[in-house]
């Protein structure tokens, strides 16, 4: 079965550094879609992406936060200058329709550390 | 701002029994609502969703039921297994768009003994 797929697994990252998070969505899909995971937190979305443009963002998604789509497979979520705060796991999801009870499918997420 | 509410955090089920996980909403909006269950390291996988029109859908073991008067919709899983073991997300979406954010529940860890 296809599946959303998410590099790296977990990523260590100073203070104020840059990181990178890479999905890779099912291929026939549309939409796609960061949400976060504080630890003990509920699963927040961040922001969604069709036709190359960001649909809906959420409070969370502020100019620190970038999302690309750099070529016809990937998905990159961008944090520009890292906060202690920003330590969540990271899930990339994706949809393909365009009705909204297509569900959408989540990759294993990023566990990303800010130290 | 809990638009999306399943109070109980866990729940312990024997085996072959049933498993009811229950979620309230507070938004008479809201579209659609999904289950997602999900293991430890693994990203949540969709089980089963309905119409905010609907107030019952089935698919093998697990229904799902909607009242929407009482803004609650339950998950029942018959009978459980102890695969089923796992956290249950209740998530709703708000309006019919695509696109749109999911809106979760906090999940609640069902634990099923043989």
């Amino acid at each position: 079965e296809p599946e959303v797929t998410q590099t790296p697994s977990h990523q260590v990252t100073q203070m104020g550094q840059e990181v990178i998070l890479r999905c890779v969505p099912i291929s026939n899909h549309l939409y796609f879609y960061w949400y976060r995971q504080i630890l003990g937190q509920k699963v927040e979305f961040l922001v969604s992406f069709y036709n190359n443009e960001i649909s809906e963002k959420s409070e969370i998604f502020d100019d620190q936060f970038s999302v690309e789509r750099p070529d016809g497979s990937n998905f990159t979520l961008k944090i520009r200058s890292t906060k202690l705060e920003d330590s969540a796991m990271y899930f990339c999801a994706s949809s393909w329709d365009s009705y909204s009870n297509q569900p959408q499918h989540f990759g294993d997420g990023t566990r990303l550390s800010i130290l | 701002d809990q638009q999306v509410k399943q109070n109980s955090p866990s729940l312990s089920v024997q085996e072959g029994r049933i498993s009811i996980l229950n979620c309230d909403y507070t938004n008479s909006m809201f579209d659609y609502f999904l289950w997602y269950k999900k293991y430890p390291a693994e990203g949540p996988t969709f089980l089963i969703s309905i119409s905010s029109i609907k107030d019952k859908n089935e698919d093998g073991r697990f229904t799902v039921f909607l009242n929407k008067s009482a803004k609650h919709l339950s998950l029942h899983i018959v009978p459980s297994q102890p695969g089923d073991s796992a956290v249950y997300f209740c998530a709703a979406i708000p309006r019919a768009q695509a696109g749109t954010a999911l809106i979760f529940g906090k999940g609640t860890t069902l634990s099923v003994s043989s």
